[in-house]
């Protein structure tokens, strides 16, 4: 999964507790993009960011913030983490030119008991 | 809200037979297709780009087609592997369905 950092690889929360993935890409593109997918199910988006600066939710943002720090990060937080966010989340960059072609990072594995 | 619906939900087939995996969308305005394949537990790998321009894409034993014009896609896997067992996806921009669950059987 060259070009998308993703840390931790895995994670064990109480439920309560707080935390930060963080999701570095290298190649300089505008969009980036967080998802979870629980086991047997699809990819479902959670947040997206457009450009440096900008976020926006997708279909499953309740219970994360998420921070466009530079063009290069965009980190994922869960204030309180709850049992139904044990997931796995992904991040992503996309290309432009006329939609976009994501790049995906190796996924973070979170476990909240 | 685009849609992406991919048919059949699940497949198992013998090994060396020809597939076809179909992904609709509700959205007829597509530009750039990606089909990726992602084995179980692990991350998720592009196998094919049709851009906005093609209709088409080839890739090994794989064929990726795109009509734009009735919102499908296909990809044809030819003499199927136990190795093609993996779930394939075709996300319409950011957004994923269920995708396709393949088992190839030696």
């Amino acid at each position: 999964n060259a070009g998308v950092t993703q840390t931790p690889k895995f994670q064990v929360l109480k439920t309560g507790q707080s935390m930060t993935l963080q999701c570095a890409q290298d190649m300089n593109h505008n969009s980036m993009y967080w998802y979870r997918q629980d086991p047997g199910m699809g990819l479902r988006l959670i947040y997206y960011s457009a450009s440096e600066g900008t976020t926006d939710k997708g279909e499953v943002p309740n219970g994360y913030n998420v921070s466009r720090l530079n063009k290069r990060e965009f980190s994922l937080r869960l204030e309180s983490a709850a049992p139904s966010q044990t997931s796995v989340y992904f991040c992503a960059y996309g290309r432009s030119s006329g939609a976009n072609v994501l790049t995906f990072g190796a996924g973070s594995r979170l476990t909240v008991l | 809200k685009q849609e992406v619906t991919q048919i059949p939900a699940a497949l198992s087939v013998p090994e060396g037979e020809n597939l076809v995996l179909n992904c609709s969308f509700t959205d007829s305005a597509i530009y750039n297709l990606q089909w990726f394949r992602q084995d179980p537990g692990k991350g998720l790998t592009s196998l094919l780009l049709i851009q906005s321009s093609q209709r088409e894409q080839t890739s090994g034993r794989l064929n990726a087609s795109l009509d734009k014009s009735s919102g499908r896609s296909t990809l044809y896997i030819a003499a199927s592997q136990p190795g093609d067992s993996a779930t394939y996806l075709c996300p319409l921009g950011a957004r994923f369905g269920a995708g396709t669950r393949l088992t190839v059987k030696p």
